[in-house]
C-alpha cells in the first residue's frame, strides 16, 4: 500500500502563505500525470476538492490554493491564508487503489 | 447539478448488518465511479472501495474485504453500501463520492453517522 505522510498541524497568520506538504512512500506519478489530490475538510462538513492532478484546480476553488510537486514529494499552497481557510487537509493517491495522508490541520497563529 | 443524498444515521447493535445508501442526481450514473470513504471520530479518512455502477465492477481496500458490499441499482441512481458483522470499531461517518477521471473525487455526500451500540 502507497502510504501518505502529512505533518499533523501548521499554524499560519492570516495573510501569510501556508505550505502544506505531503510524501508518498513510493512514486504516485505516470509517464502522463501526477496522481495527487488534495482537500479540504472543515468540523462537520464533507471534504471538498482542491486540487487534482497535482497541480490543476478544481471547480470553484479559489487561486490563491495551489498545487505542485511529482514523484513522492507534494505541496498545496495557500496564500494568502484567510480565516476561511482554517480547516484541515488531505492529500489523496490514487496511482495504486486510494490512500488517504492524515491530514493537516491549518491553526491560527 | 451533481448531489449525493445519503440516507439517515443508523444506531445498531454489534454483530448486526447495516446497508446505507447514496441516491445520485445531476449526472449520468452509470458512468462515473462511486467511491466510499470512512471517518472515525476525530480521525481521518480512509477509503474503502469503489463500484462501477455501469457494470457492477468493484474494488475494496484489503482491509474491508468481507467487511463491506458495494451494489448499486440503476434504474433509481442509488449505490448501497452494506456493512457486516458490526463492532464499535465500525462506529463512523460514512461518506459517499463520485470518481473522477484521476481516481481523485469531486462531488460528495453528507455523510452517514453509524453508531454501533448495545
Amino acid at each position: 500500500d502507497i502510504v501518505l505522510t502529512q505533518s499533523p498541524a501548521l499554524a499560519v497568520s492570516l495573510g501569510q502563505r501556508a505550505t502544506i506538504s505531503c510524501r508518498a512512500s513510493q512514486s504516485v506519478s505516470t509517464s502522463s500525470y501526477n496522481l495527487m489530490h488534495w482537500y479540504q475538510q472543515k468540523p462537520g462538513q464533507q471534504p471538498k476538492l482542491l486540487i487534482y492532478d497535482a497541480s490543476n484546480l478544481a471547480s470553484s476553488i479559489p487561486a490563491r490554493f495551489s498545487g505542485s510537486g511529482s514523484g513522492t514529494d507534494f505541496t498545496l499552497t495557500i496564500n494568502p491564508v484567510q480565516a476561511d481557510d482554517i480547516a484541515t487537509y488531505y492529500c489523496q493517491q490514487s496511482r495504486e487503489l486510494h490512500t488517504f495522508g492524515a491530514g493537516t490541520k491549518l491553526e491560527l497563529k | 447539478q451533481v448531489q449525493l443524498q445519503q440516507s439517515g444515521a443508523e444506531l445498531v447493535k454489534p454483530g448486526s448488518s447495516v446497508k446505507i445508501s447514496c441516491k445520485a442526481s445531476g449526472y449520468t450514473f452509470t458512468s462515473y465511479d462511486m467511491h466510499w470513504i470512512k471517518q472515525q471520530p476525530g480521525n481521518g479518512l480512509e477509503w474503502i472501495g469503489w463500484i462501477y455502477p455501469g457494470n457492477g465492477n468493484t474494488k475494496y481496500n484489503q482491509k474491508f474485504n468481507g467487511k463491506a458490499t458495494l451494489t448499486a441499482d440503476k434504474s433509481s441512481s442509488t449505490a448501497y453500501m452494506q456493512l457486516s458483522s458490526l463492532t464499535s470499531e465500525d462506529s463512523a461517518v460514512y461518506f459517499c463520492a463520485r470518481g473522477a477521471y484521476s481516481g481523485d473525487v469531486d462531488y460528495w455526500g453528507q455523510g452517514v453517522m453509524v453508531t454501533v451500540s448495545s
